[in-house]
């Protein structure tokens, strides 16, 4: 079955660092990869969808320069989160689709812990 | 808009006890998908079932089951036999006939199964 991989799966660094979450779809091109963010005891929540080679769109509430997301290829998104403060600790899960019809596969998540 | 209602915040039960949990959704859409997702403490999410909105059969699965009632709009989930290794927290999911779009997670549901 499809698979999508997420990197790192855990990630534990100071407050105002930036950190690079990437997600790879290992079986398959993803045309459309999706970026959500779970906090504890909560649902996951869509933060944005990026089509490959496109900008990506952003749910309100969601600041673009804080998250920044690249979807350079049609197997790799990457998600940065820039200057990262602990309230942006959080498990952040991808996931990938390729086409328009077909569902999505989700990474396993990173969970994101900033001191 | 979409929604996906999941009443049911915690349930505990006994092993070897049925368990079911209730999902209602709300959707304007005529063609639709409807998801289950297990998210255990580790953290990745877990594919159930996929099922679009014409298709009302029931389905099981194992200990697992479904009962799709459009009428109610509802799809719940019943683990027959529960163990141990059934905790975990569920999601109900909902998504329009482009599933990536407007893919909407319920609050989710934690089920702790005692020994």
């Amino acid at each position: 079955g499809a698979v999508v991989s997420q990197h790192p799966s855990r990630v534990i660094c100071k407050s105002g660092t930036s950190v690079k979450i990437e997600c790879r779809s290992l079986d398959f091109q993803a045309t459309t990869m999706f970026w959500y963010r779970q906090f504890p005891k909560q649902s996951l929540m869509l933060m944005a969808t990026s089509n490959e080679g496109s900008k990506a769109t952003y749910e309100q509430g969601v600041e673009k320069d804080k998250f920044l997301i690249n979807h350079a290829s049609l197997t790799l998104s990457t998600l940065t989160v820039t200057s990262a403060h602990p309230e942006d600790s959080s498990f952040y899960i991808c996931s990938a689709r390729s086409l328009v019809d077909q569902p999505q596969h989700f990474g396993d998540g990173t969970r994101l812990s900033i001191l | 808009a979409q929604k996906v209602t999941q009443a049911q915040t915690e349930i505990s039960v006994v092993e070897k006890e049925d368990v079911t949990l209730d999902c209602v959704y709300e959707t304007r859409d005529t063609t639709y998908y409807l998801f289950w997702y297990k998210q255990p403490p580790s953290g990745e999410l877990v594919f159930l079932i996929r099922r679009n909105s014409f298709d009302e059969q029931n389905e099981i699965s194992g200990r697992y089951s479904w009962n799709f009632q459009k009428s109610t709009s509802s799809f719940n989930f019943t683990i027959t036999a529960s163990q141990v290794v059934d905790s975990a927290v569920y999601f109900c999911a909902l998504s329009d006939r482009n599933y990536g779009q407007n893919f909407v997670f319920g609050p989710g549901t934690r089920l702790s199964v005692l020994p």
